[in-house]
């Protein structure tokens, strides 16, 4: 069974661009959640998606924004890129949207801001 | 606001030896903790789950605790190998069931 893929994996912009990352779970997990991981730092929670709705919100500006399609995929928005968005994103997914569940994590997606 | 952090930030043991990694946490209202592990350019492995009402959690040669009221929790590694060299992290699921995670513990085992 494949594990959670990420798309692209690297990625370069510019200040003032805009970003799309994907993200598809892994068969059968209907959560999705992301995170944006600063170098040397821990992950920082910005999205959790459960069955194409909103479940939980970050402490990230609207710049950042993101959804879930009918087929449990997701993607992560971000608008008017600056410097300090460059960073790791990881997006996980669970079989449920409990406190209990296991999230399994994707590669991650690396974006510089130049 | 919950807050973890990871001490110490950077670890470098002798292979064969045993370690602990300590997390600790500052609000006890938490549903569980888990620890991570991060390799260089690769995403997140979940090692251990602990439920807030247990005390410990076993796998292989890893065993971590959790003390809620005293909001710590530790990670002991038997028997290091050079292949644990990674960066170990964990989190709390907190009462709005987001996950907050520390910086993490850098370790090294050296052959």
């Amino acid at each position: 069974d494949a594990g959670v893929t990420q798309s692209p994996t690297h990625l370069i912009k510019t200040r003032g661009q805009h970003v799309t990352l994907r993200c598809s779970p892994i068969s059968g997990h209907k959560s999705v959640s992301w995170y944006q991981q600063v170098l040397g730092q821990g992950p920082q929670f910005i999205f959790q998606y459960y069955e194409k709705e909103e479940r939980g919100r970050g402490n990230f500006p609207d710049r950042f924004s993101a959804r879930q399609f009918p087929n449990y995929s997701s993607e992560l928005n971000v608008n008017a890129l600056l410097l300090g968005d460059s960073a790791l994103y990881l997006c996980a997914s669970s079989s449920l949207a409990g406190a209990t569940d296991t999230q399994y994590f994707g590669p991650g997606t690396r974006l510089t801001v130049l | 606001k919950q807050e973890v952090t990871q001490i110490p930030a950077a670890l470098s043991v002798p292979e064969g030896e045993n370690l602990v990694l300590n997390c600790s946490f500052t609000d006890s209202a938490i549903y569980n903790l888990q620890w991570f592990r991060q390799d260089p350019g690769k995403g997140l492995t979940s090692l251990l789950l602990i439920q807030s009402s247990q005390r410990e959690q076993t796998s292989g040669r890893l065993n971590a605790s959790l003390d809620k009221s005293s909001g710590r929790s530790t990670l002991y590694i038997a028997a290091s190998q050079p292949g644990d060299s990674a960066t170990y992290l964990c989190a709390v699921r907190d009462s709005n069931y987001q996950l907050i995670w520390g910086a993490g513990t850098k370790l090294i085992i050296k052959p």
